[in-house]
């Protein structure tokens, strides 16, 4: 089945810095990935939709300055959390649709955690 | 807009019993609806997809079912086992090539 790689899995950073998160998809193309972002105790909400080749479109709520979102190939989407703060601590988890079968289902990364201390 | 609901928000159950998690939606025009797993700290493992002209899907101990007209889906978990505690997410997506839209969960604990 489709795999759909995150990394880095955990990360901790001071106040002001940056983080790239990647996401990839290991064994298909994806010129679509889904970025969502889970508070503690809160479900998975959407952040904004990665497309390859073109900007990204970003929910209602979203800062695109700060989260900046490059899909430069098919296989591969990053999230850039831009100056970071303790209040985006979150988990991040991307998600791309299977090409494998005409079913529509999507797959999901396994997560990143970010921490701003 | 889409909204997803899921009834109970928790639930506690001995093991052997039967259970039933429920989601509703309030658009009921939707492409499929994905029910996940997630364990604490963990990401997601997809566990059924119903496609908007399917009925209902099986799995196992698992069986979902889908009821568009109405706007609600139910998991049923035959036998729970300890190893079935985590949270499950109820998720839709309205369109193909859109994002799925989730619920809160509904988080079971099941004791031995």
């Amino acid at each position: 089945g489709a795999v759909v790689s995150q990394h880095p899995s955990r990360v901790i950073c001071k106040s002001g810095t940056s983080v790239k998160i990647e996401c990839r998809s290991l064994d298909f193309q994806a010129t679509t990935m889904f970025w969502y972002r889970q508070f503690p105790k809160q479900s998975l909400m959407l952040m904004a939709t990665s497309n390859e080749g073109s900007k990204a479109t970003y929910e209602q709520g979203v800062e695109k300055d700060k989260f900046l979102i490059n899909h430069a190939s098919l296989t591969l989407s990053t999230l850039t959390v831009t100056s970071a703060h303790p209040e985006d601590s979150s988990f991040y988890i991307c998600s791309a649709p299977t090409p494998f079968a005409n079913t529509g289902e999507l797959f999901f990364g396994e997560g990143s955690r970010l921490t701003v201390l | 807009k889409q909204e997803v609901t899921q009834i109970p928000a928790a639930l506690s159950v001995p093991e052997g019993e039967n259970l039933v998690l429920n989601c509703s939606f309030t658009d009921s025009a939707i492409y499929n609806l994905q029910w996940f797993r997630q364990d604490p700290g963990k990401g997601l493992t997809s566990l059924l997809l119903i496609q908007s002209s399917q009925r209902e899907q099986t799995s196992g101990r698992l069986n979902a079912s889908l009821d568009k007209s109405s706007g609600r889906s139910t998991l049923y978990i035959a036998a729970s086992q300890p190893g079935d505690s985590a949270t499950y997410l109820c998720a839709v997506r309205n369109q193909a090539g859109t994002a799925l839209i989730f619920g809160k969960g509904t988080t079971l604990s099941v004791s031995s």
